[in-house]
């Protein structure tokens, strides 16, 4: 079984630049998440999609971060204008559902930074 | 607001021995408890998940405790490998009424050396 394939791996953009993640989840899962995890923190949720709505946008700060996810399946994240403070790795992850019993499979990560 | 604190942020043992990893946690109703091992470089791999119903799993040389009136949890290995060497991330999930979601909150994790 594919995982969760993401892309591009390393991104080094100057600050002010725009630059998109895209983030393809395991075939089936109907809840997709990006999460945020900056060096030495645990991973923070940016954004939950379960099929193609959004369920939880609470923490995306949304004046310069979007995300979508058409037809429910691939997603992409993007950041315009970046800063400095958005260098992090960008970890997108799928489950089933979001149901107690499911779990969370993580990508291998978008890791930008921002200089 | 739900916090998941992890103790010790850093723990370096040598090969063999048997540790003890904490999480603890600050809203007692959660939905499940995750233990997760992150590679240098890498995602996230999911170890363990316990049920807020259940009181522990186990999985090889892993064994992950709940607590859930006391806010905490352990995940425990027996017989430390150097390949054992990683980050370990606890994790909790909390129902939020709000959304008809659930969102999972993670601690800081606690980097683990094991020295052959």
């Amino acid at each position: 079984e594919a995982g969760v394939a993401q892309s591009p791996r390393y991104k080094i953009i100057e600050k002010r630049q725009s630059v998109a993640f895209w983030c393809n989840p395991i075939s089936g899962h109907a809840t997709l998440y990006w999460y945020q995890q900056i060096l030495g923190q645990g991973p923070k949720l940016l954004i939950q999609f379960q099929n193609n709505g959004v369920v939880d946008d609470s923490q995306l700060p949304k004046d310069r971060f979007s995300a979508e996810r058409l037809k429910g399946v691939d997603s992409t994240l993007k950041i315009q204008p970046a800063k400095l403070e958005d260098s992090a790795v960008y970890l997108c992850a799928s489950s089933p559902g979001h149901g107690p019993g499911n779990t969370i499979y993580f990508g291998e990560g978008s890791w930008l930074t921002v200089v | 607001k739900q916090e998941v604190t992890q103790i010790p942020a850093a723990l370096s043992v040598p090969e063999g021995e048997n540790l003890v990893l904490n999480c603890s946690f600050t809203d007692s109703a959660i939905y499940n408890l995750q233990w997760f091992r992150q590679d240098p470089g890498k995602g996230l791999t999911s170890l363990l998940l316990i049920q807020s119903s259940q009181r522990e799993q186990t999985s090889g040389r892993l064994n992950a405790s709940l607590d859930k009136s006391s806010g905490r949890s352990t995940l425990y290995i027996a017989a430390s490998q150097p390949g054992d060497s990683a980050t370990y991330l606890c994790a909790v999930k909390v129902l939020r009424e709000e959304t008809s979601g659930s969102r999972l909150t993670f601690g800081e994790g606690t980097q683990l050396t094991v020295n052959p």
